[in-house]
């Protein structure tokens, strides 16, 4: 059954650092997205990208987040100065057409220090 | 007002028993609706979608409400392995807003 994949599964950086977590989604999936999970509180919406854009981005994604599928196939999220509150699960999601479900990964966790 | 609010629980039930979820969501134009499943530090996977008729999955009913804006999730016969924070799950054009999540605990 085909997966989403995300590397690293773990990473810890330091304040200031900056950071690529990299997806790689279902090949014949349309929409690619990034959700965040602080723990202990609920997945929240980044970005969503669809046809080699964002679609649409939350207050969250603001000037230090970026997201690109340079090869048509990983999609990575960077984050360019990490701050403490980055810290969180980063879940990479994909969907098709017409449908409402979305395919996550198993997530990467991001610790900053 | 939350998008999507749902009773963190957690829900404490012995094997066996009916528990019942709600959500309600606050955006009208809100398009599908879902009920996803979270294990512990796992990812969000669907458990099933939401239609206004009501839909049925094994032990799994979940029913909307587009008038009132609300979304139940019912569970019979619960198993152990039912133990997981249930996602209620709103879909507007592109994206899926996730409420907290209400925890589910089975136990022998």
């Amino acid at each position: 059954e085909p997966e989403v994949t995300q590397t690293p599964s773990h990473q810890v950086t330091q304040m200031g650092q900056e950071v690529i977590l990299r997806c790689v989604p279902i090949s014949n999936h349309l929409y690619f997205y990034w959700y965040r999970q602080i723990l202990g509180q609920k997945v929240e919406f980044l970005v969503s990208f669809y046809n080699n854009e964002i679609s649409e981005k939350s207050e969250i994604f603001d000037d230090q987040f970026s997201v690109e599928r340079p090869d048509g196939s990983n999609f990575t999220l960077k984050i360019r100065s990490t701050k403490l509150e980055d810290s969180a699960m980063y879940f990479c999601a994909g969907g098709g057409r017409g449908t409402g479900e979305l395919f996550f990964g198993e997530g990467s966790r991001l610790t900053v220090l | 007002r939350k998008e999507v609010e749902q009773d963190p629980g957690p829900f404490n039930v012995p094997e066996g028993a009916t528990v019942a979820f709600n959500c309600t969501y606050s955006n009208s134009a809100s398009q599908s609706f879902f009920w996803y499943r979270q294990d512990c530090r796992k990812e969000p996977k669907l458990l099933m979608s939401v239609y206004s008729s009501g839909n049925e999955d094994g032990r799994f009913t979940a029913q909307l409400n587009r008038a009132s804006q609300y979304i139940s999730l019912l569970i019979r016969d619960s198993k152990l392995s039912d133990s997981a924070t249930y996602l209620c799950v709103v879909k507007g054009f592109q994206k899926l807003v996730f409420g907290t999540g209400t925890r589910l605990l089975v136990s022998p």
